[in-house]
């Protein structure tokens, strides 16, 4: 079966600006969550969705949004660029986003904001 | 504030050898814990879980520790081998955020032949 899809892969944003990303779960899965890794610091949680609700968010400004639709798909949405949002955004789509439940990853988008 | 802690930022071990990757926690409400291998240009997979009531999972080549009182777990790898050459991302979950995972900077792990 295809597996998470993110898109784009890859874009270059200017200071100011806002960024929509993308993000297609496996078939069935329901439970979507967004990650952004920066060089040394790992994996960060922004947020996790589960059928069009957010469930659980990390410690990110409110410039950081997300949303789930019907279909599962995801979405995330970052207002008023800065240069250190610059990073990969990696989601992760599972069945029921329960801890024991193993999450599967996009290949991630990589934003750099110039 | 990092509650999941890798250390080490790399690793190299020869072929054939084991590979021991090390992590550390803090936070004391976890009670379930991963390790991811990442490629470059690819997304996390999943390798290992284990959860609190355990100390000790193994699955082929992979056995994962975990040490609750010193709040630390680590990856064995035995044998090492050259497709083993990745990051590895310890993660962290716990009862009050059962949909949340934290986790470590990662370990560049290189085998050399």
């Amino acid at each position: 079966k295809a597996g998470v899809t993110q898109t784009p892969r890859y874009l270059i944003k200017t200071r100011g600006q806002q960024v929509t990303l993308s993000c297609s779960p496996i078939s069935g899965h329901r439970s979507v969550s967004w990650y952004q890794q920066t060089p040394g610091q790992g994996l960060q949680f922004l947020f996790e969705y589960f059928s069009e609700t957010q469930r659980n968010k990390g410690n990110f400004p409110g410039r950081f949004s997300g949303r789930q639709f019907s279909n599962s798909r995801s979405e995330m949405n970052v207002s008023t660029l800065e240069l250190g949002d610059s990073a990969l955004y990696l989601c992760a789509s599972s069945y029921d986003g329960m801890k024991n439940t193993e999450a599967f990853f996009g290949q991630g988008t990589r934003l750099t904001v110039v | 504030d990092q509650q999941v802690k890798q250390n080490s930022p790399s690793l190299s071990v020869q072929e054939g050898r084991i590979s021991i990757l090390n992590c550390d926690y803090t936070n004391s409400m976890f009670d379930y814990f991963l390790w991811y291998k990442k490629y470059p240009a690819e997304g996390p997979t999943f390798l290992i879980s284990i959860s609190s009531i355990k100390d000790k999972n193994e699955d082929g080549r992979f056995t994962v520790f975990l040490n609750k009182s010193a709040k630390h777990l680590s990856l064995h790898i035995v044998p090492s081998q050259p497709g083993d050459s990745a990051v590895y991302f310890c993660a962290a979950s716990g009862r009050a955020n059962d949909y949340k995972l934290s986790f470590g900077a990662g370990t560049t792990v290189t085998v050399r032949a």
